[in-house]
């Protein structure tokens, strides 16, 4: 059971656009620690795609974009493409476990 | 561009000693605004952070509460590179282990870039 609940998968169709959304408590989110988020495809490393709640570190298109409010944040993907299928995941500090912790991470399919 | 290519073996007997090293190109494992750490993935335990070493003024280690009593993270500057042992292995440390730097910018702190991967099986 991961610290942070990511719904285990999402859908849309080309050009959609999807959310997924990343639920904490008041020990990491909660308490004002910073969410980053992780792309991953298949048999290869987690890669940042959006850090300090909304930052997009270069070469990642505008099309995604990243909130937080209270104890949870989300992830929007615009202008949904087949390439953005893969797994992703968000990260935070959890001050009760004095740890970085992750999502479960949710797999996003395009119709 | 920094790059972290990992090393160790991919099978590990139970109750026995995992060993990997990362060694590091494109930054330096003594750098202030940086620091080392060991993230584990697997199907039951999802992404795990495992610890960090650092060098802020001094060196300094953090581990997670799971496996306090068994992780020591060490750096070696003269080689530029840092490794995780974890003693008393179990089939449940079955995972790939990743190396991943943690970048300070600005007032964030987050994982830039990752090794590539080592799976390492607990099996005899």
């Amino acid at each position: 059971q991961s610290v942070l609940t990511q719904p285990p998968s999402v859908s849309g169709a080309p050009g959609q656009r999807v959310t997924i959304s990343c639920t904490g408590s008041s020990s990491n989110i909660g308490a004002r620690f910073d969410v980053h988020w992780y792309r991953q495809l298949p048999g290869v490393a987690p890669k940042v795609l959006i850090y300090g709640n909304n930052n997009r570190p270069s070469g990642v298109p505008d099309r995604f974009s990243a909130s937080k409010s209270g104890t949870s944040a989300s992830l929007a993907i615009t202008g949904l493409q087949a390439e953005d299928e893969a797994d992703y995941y968000c990260q935070s500090y959890d001050s009760s476990l004095t740890a970085w912790v992750f999502g479960g991470g949710t797999k996003l399919t395009v119709l | 561009q920094v790059q972290l290519q990992q090393s160790g073996p991919g099978l590990v007997k139970p109750s026995q000693t995992l060993s990997l090293t990362c060694a590091i190109s494109g930054d330096s494992v003594s750098r202030n605004s940086a620091a080392w750490n060991w993230i584990r993935q697997s199907p039951s335990r999802g992404l795990e952070w495992l610890g960090r070493t650092e060098y802020r003024s001094k060196w300094s280690n953090d581990y997670a509460m799971s496996v306090k009593s068994r992780i020591t993270i060490n750096r070696d500057t003269s080689k530029n590179q840092f490794s995780l042992q974890l003693n008393s292995v179990t089939p449940e440390d079955t995972a790939v282990y990743y190396c991943v730097r943690g970048l300070y910018s600005s007032s964030y702190y987050y994982f830039d870039f990752w090794g590539q991967g080592t799976p390492v099986t607990v099996s005899s």
